[in-house]
Parts: C-alpha cells; sequence; structure tokens
C-alpha cells in the first residue's frame, strides 16, 4: 500500500524560510504532490514533481528525489497568512486516486 | 473557476439515520472523490468514482456507500449513522481518469456530527 510519513508541526517566524519533509512508500509511483489548507477552509493544490528535482511557483517550491523516496516543500519569506496545514499526497497503486499524509501544521509567527 | 459544491456546511444526525451527502462539480470532471478528515489523520479516501455508476474503494469504505447518477453529481450515504463517523467529509473532482499529476478541486465539506 501507500504511506506518506510528515512532521505534524512546523513553527517559524515571518521573513524565515521554511522546509516541509515528506517520505513515502509506495507500490507504483506517480509523483508528488502538495496541498494547503487554511483553518475551516479547502485544501487547495500547490505544486507537483513528477520527476526528480526543484519545482518553484514564487515563494513556493518542490523537491523529489525519487531514488530516495522523498520530497519537500520549501517555503520562503514566510508570511502570516502561510499559516496552515500542508499535505503530500501521491496517487494509489493504480494512479487514480490521492492518498495524503497526515499533514504538517505551519505556524508563522511576527 | 472550478467550483465543487457540498450539500451543507454543517449536519447533525442521531446514531441510526441514513445521512446522505451531495456534492456537485460544475467542470465536467471524470474523477470524483469522497474523503474524511479527522485531527492527526489527515485526509482519508473513503470512495471515488471515474465515470457514471462506477466506483471504487477507497482505504476506509466500511459503513459507506456511494452513489453516481449522472456525471456532475457523487452522492456518499451512510446507511446507518454510527458515533465514530462524527468527521468532516470532503468531496473532491479531478479533470481525467487515471491522470498523474492531475489537481484535485475540493469542496468547503461538510462536518457531520452523529448523536
Amino acid at each position: 500500500g501507500q504511506s506518506l510519513e510528515q512532521p505534524s508541526e512546523v513553527t517559524a517566524v515571518e521573513g524565515a524560510i521554511v522546509q516541509i519533509n515528506c517520505t513515502y512508500q509506495t507500490s507504483g509511483f506517480y509523483g508528488l504532490s502538495w496541498y494547503q489548507q487554511h483553518d475551516g477552509g479547502a485544501p487547495t493544490f500547490l505544486s507537483y514533481n513528477g520527476l526528480d528535482g526543484l519545482e518553484e511557483t514564487g515563494r513556493f517550491s518542490s523537491f523529489l528525489s525519487r531514488s530516495d523516496s522523498y520530497g519537500y516543500l520549501l517555503l520562503q519569506e514566510l508570511q502570516m497568512k502561510d499559516s496552515a496545514s500542508y499535505f503530500c499526497a501521491t496517487y494509489n497503486q493504480a494512479g487514480t486516486a490521492l492518498i495524503f499524509g497526515k499533514g504538517t501544521t505551519l505556524s508563522v509567527s511576527s | 473557476d472550478v467550483k465543487v459544491t457540498q450539500s451543507s456546511r454543517y449536519l447533525v444526525k442521531r446514531t441510526g439515520e441514513k445521512v446522505f451527502l451531495e456534492c456537485v462539480q460544475d467542470m465536467d470532471h471524470e474523477n470524483m472523490f469522497w474523503y474524511r478528515q479527522d485531527p492527526g489523520l489527515g485526509l482519508r479516501l473513503i470512495y471515488f468514482s471515474y465515470d457514471v455508476k462506477m466506483k471504487e474503494k477507497g482505504d476506509i469504505p466500511e459503513g459507506y456507500s456511494v452513489s453516481r447518477e449522472k456525471k456532475e453529481r457523487f452522492s456518499l450515504i451512510l446507511e446507518s449513522a454510527s458515533t465514530n463517523q462524527t468527521s468532516m467529509y470532503l468531496c473532491a473532482s479531478s479533470l481525467t481518469s487515471g491522470g498523474a499529476g492531475d489537481t484535485q478541486y475540493f469542496g468547503p465539506g461538510t462536518r457531520l456530527t452523529v448523536l
């Protein structure tokens, strides 16, 4: 089956850089996705890595190493509004539905 | 913009009641999904559907069933609600079937309380 491990909580201050790690075990692999969820809101897509390397989207970057079964989400120039839960996700064995990690709660303080 | 709507934001039901949670998407997406979200457990997949009248079990299908009679609508059914089904239920949709990297769009969620 598929499983993903990520830290439960991370804290940081405004302006800092934070990295949220995700390790996975999968029977098949279709890439790693990241979703953001603000308290009381719906999860929203942030990024996807299908191949090894870094994907950059503004202040957010995501990295994947398939040989290490590892990825991370990098958030730069942190802002208070980045306080949220972040989920890594990968597809099930058939490649038809996303399976999510338990989520990392990021708290950004001033 | 893709819009996924769920019939209720908050729902309170009694143990043993039959409960219907409705989800509608407006972007002609093939795939639709039901997850439940509980503190410390993340999002867990209950059921999904890749076509009308088709369904697949997710990781925690016990106690649930689903119905997809029309492409835009996916219903989650609790045949006999129990207190351990108190949770936040999230519906999602994505464009294609089996599309790796395909974005899932989520609805706002239904917080169900079973008393």
